[in-house]
């Protein structure tokens, strides 16, 4: 069975700073999404990822996928206040199955 | 633009009664999917449709059963609604076969049994 798990859970930055959020998850998956949810609204596309070594931008964000480990991240870079909300990951063997992590509430401070 | 619209955006049921919560989507895709959203727990999928009048068990079926007679629709039903049914549903749409896509969500219908 797929599992996919998050990290961090809570993430709070401050604006113009760094940092990454990591998806793993269990069994082989041949993709990878990325999520973005705003509070009270729902789930909005933002990547994804097809192979091993694939990478992906997008204004400040960056989700790049290492198959073998089974890893994908999302790196931040200069954070600011409007990038703050829930992000997702989801994984599956195919269209017909995705399976979402805990996701990651992202806080961007002044 | 894909459009997914799910029929309520709060519903307030009590104990033991029967729910319906439906979803349309208008791209004509294949898949249809059910999560349900609770805080540290991320999306769980309760159940996925491939087809008209087919569909597969997600993670957390009990309770829950579901009904698609048109493409273009997806039904998700509670049987007996019961308080831990509580929760964000969301309803989702993708195309099948070789087209790798990202999935489209609706709104999210918040459910609270009393």
């Amino acid at each position: 069975e797929l599992k996919v798990e998050q990290n961090p859970l809570f993430l709070s930055m401050q604006e113009g700073k760094n940092y990454t959020i990591y998806c793993n998850y269990s069994t082989t998956s041949d993709r990878l999404y990325w999520y973005r949810q705003d509070p009270g609204k729902s789930l909005e596309s933002l990547f994804v990822l097809l192979s091993n070594g694939a990478v992906k931008q997008e204004g400040r964000l960056m989700a790049s996928l290492d198959t073998k480990a089974r890893l994908s991240t999302l790196h931040i870079t200069a954070a600011v206040h409007d990038l703050s909300a829930t992000y997702f990951c989801a994984a599956g063997p195919n269209n017909n199955d995705m399976r979402f992590g805990a996701g990651t509430r992202l806080t961007v401070k002044p | 633009d894909v459009k997914v619209t799910q029929s309520s955006r709060y519903l307030v049921k009590r104990t033991g009664e029967k729910v319906f919560l439906e979803c349309v989507q208008d791209m004509d895709h294949e898949n249809m999917f059910w999560y349900r959203q609770d805080p540290g727990l991320g999306l769980r999928l309760i159940y996925f449709s491939y087809d008209v009048k087919m569909k597969e068990k997600g993670d957390i079926p009990e309770g829950y059963s579901v009904s698609r007679e048109k493409k273009e629709r997806f039904s998700l039903i509670l049987e007996s609604a019961s308080t831990n049914q509580t929760s964000m549903y969301l309803c989702a749409s993708s195309l099948a076969g070789k087209f790798v896509t990202e999935a489209f969500f609706g709104q999210g219908t918040r459910l609270t049994v009393v």
